[in-house]
């Protein structure tokens, strides 16, 4: 069975400055995709960013990026210049093609003014 | 293009009454899917649907919880006979049928038991 682990129940960090949340996983699967979903205190959940397995190439999104180590099974997210609108419960989870997302248990992330 | 809809957004009931959470998928989306989030954790996959078919139902409890995604009509989650342990926020989440690894969230239902 697949399962997701995040380590880091909370983290903090000084706005504009830099913070890397981790996420490891298991799977025997070898096509799958990853992502980080981010959760403010609306409950929404939002998509940040997502990566396909079989590309090499870390996925981006402005200040959003992920180091995505295959063998290692890791999959950070790495915030930059982080702004107060960052702060929130931040997800990682796994999907393969056919159906349910599976979730870690999150990173709480508090931006210090 | 209006996301994914659910309603209500909070649901108050007492032990032994039945709860029902409402999901309307994004337009154009034939799938749609049920997560449950217990306080200070992760999502938990409960289901997954097609219209008119249950595809995956490995999360659900055995008992007291049913789901269906009629032709016409928004998907429903229904809780019977609620117990204190069934207060969670319930997610639902759409698909279109060739990208089912993109799912869209609703904003949940938190459901209340007193």
């Amino acid at each position: 069975a697949q399962t997701v682990t995040q380590s880091q129940p909370e983290m903090s960090v000084q706005e504009a400055e830099t913070v890397t949340l981790s996420c490891t996983y298991d799977t025997s699967e070898s096509d799958y995709y990853l992502f980080w979903y981010k959760q403010p205190p609306s409950r929404q959940m939002i998509l940040v960013i997502r990566q396909e397995a079989y590309k090499q190439q870390n996925a981006t999104e402005n200040r959003f990026s992920v180091n995505f180590q295959k063998a290692a099974k890791s999959f950070s997210l790495k915030i930059s210049d982080s702004q107060l609108g960052d702060a929130a419960m931040y997800f990682c989870a796994y999907g393969n093609r056919d159906d349910k997302i599976i979730f870690g248990k999150g990173t709480r992330l508090h931006i210090l003014p | 293009n209006a996301g994914v809809m659910q309603n209500p957004r909070h649901l108050v009931r007492r032990r032994g009454q039945e709860a029902r959470l409402r999901c309307s998928p994004m337009k154009g989306h034939s799938h749609v899917y049920w997560y449950r989030q217990l306080p200070e954790e992760g999502l938990k996959f409960m289901v997954y649907l097609q219209k008119e078919n249950i595809i995956d139902e490995s999360g659900m409890p055995k008992e007291r919880f049913s789901a269906e995604f009629p032709k016409e009509g928004p998907s429903i989650l229904r809780i019977q006979q609620v117990v204190r342990g069934d207060s969670a926020a319930y997610f639902c989440a759409s698909s279109p049928a060739l990208a089912k690894n993109i799912q869209y969230f609703g904003a949940g239902t938190r459901l209340s038991v007193l």
